[in-house]
């Protein structure tokens, strides 16, 4: 069965440090691959998907995921934490054959001044 | 354009009423999705609507919960005898599904904002 594994619950930086959120997944075919994120009090929101094609892949508020099919993993940086980057994230993997993504358990970022 | 919305966003109900929660979709998005989102954790799949084919119950955590989709498009999450462990977020999302070398694919779901049910 599909598997999503999100390394860490919580991730603490400081504002302006390197943001890294790890994500790996166990799948024989290589998946459609997301990042959502969870506001306060909100539903998720797309920040980055990978289907096909350049295995580095850029989203909205400077976050950026690489795909690397030989670690099975989509790993989520960003180079310089803001505050409003305080949120939950959630990787996903969207199975060839499968109507149903699976999702990690979540990582929550915290951001200090 | 308009997203996916649910309403009401915060239900409040004593134990052992029903519920209904509603969520209306992207138009055009054929896949319907509920997750239920306890505090502190991920989301726990409830249950899949694909087009008019028979949805995926399988993430339905006991009899008392169930779903309809109506022409395709609103869909309604019911809960009876409500328990104190129901109390969550429940999130309705919606996609479109992609056929890519005669395999389906779920692209991007979009979310709703979530209902928060309370149940004291």
């Amino acid at each position: 069965a599909q598997s999503v594994t999100q390394l860490g619950s919580h991730v603490s930086v400081s504002e302006g440090a390197l943001v890294l959120l790890r994500c790996n997944y166990s799948s024989s075919v290589p998946p459609y691959l997301f990042w959502y994120v969870q506001y306060p009090n909100q539903g998720l929101q797309l920040l980055l998907k990978y289907t096909t094609g350049a295995t580095l892949v850029k989203g909205i508020n400077g976050f950026e995921a690489e795909f690397k099919k030989s670690e099975t993993s989509f790993h989520l940086t960003k180079p310089s934490a803001h505050m409003s980057d305080a949120a939950e994230y959630f990787c996903a993997v969207s199975p060839r054959g499968s109507y149903i993504p699976t999702f990690g358990r979540g990582t929550s970022l915290i951001v200090h001044p | 354009g308009a997203g996916v919305s649910q309403s009401p966003s915060n239900k409040v109900t004593e134990k052992g009423k029903d519920v209904e929660l509603r969520c209306d979709p992207i138009s055009g998005h054929t896949a319907l999705y509920w997750y239920r989102q306890s505090l502190g954790q991920g989301l726990e799949f409830l249950i899949y609507f694909q087009g008019n084919s028979a949805p995926d119950k399988s993430g339905l955590p006991s009899d008392r919960f169930s779903a309809e989709r109506t022409g395709g498009s609103v869909s309604t999450l019911t809960i009876q005898r409500t328990q104190q462990e129901d109390s969550a977020v429940y999130l309705c999302a919606s996609s479109l599904v992609l056929v890519l070398s005669a395999a389906p694919w779920t692209d991007t779901q979009y979310f709703g904002p979530g209902t928060r049910l309370t149940v004291l």
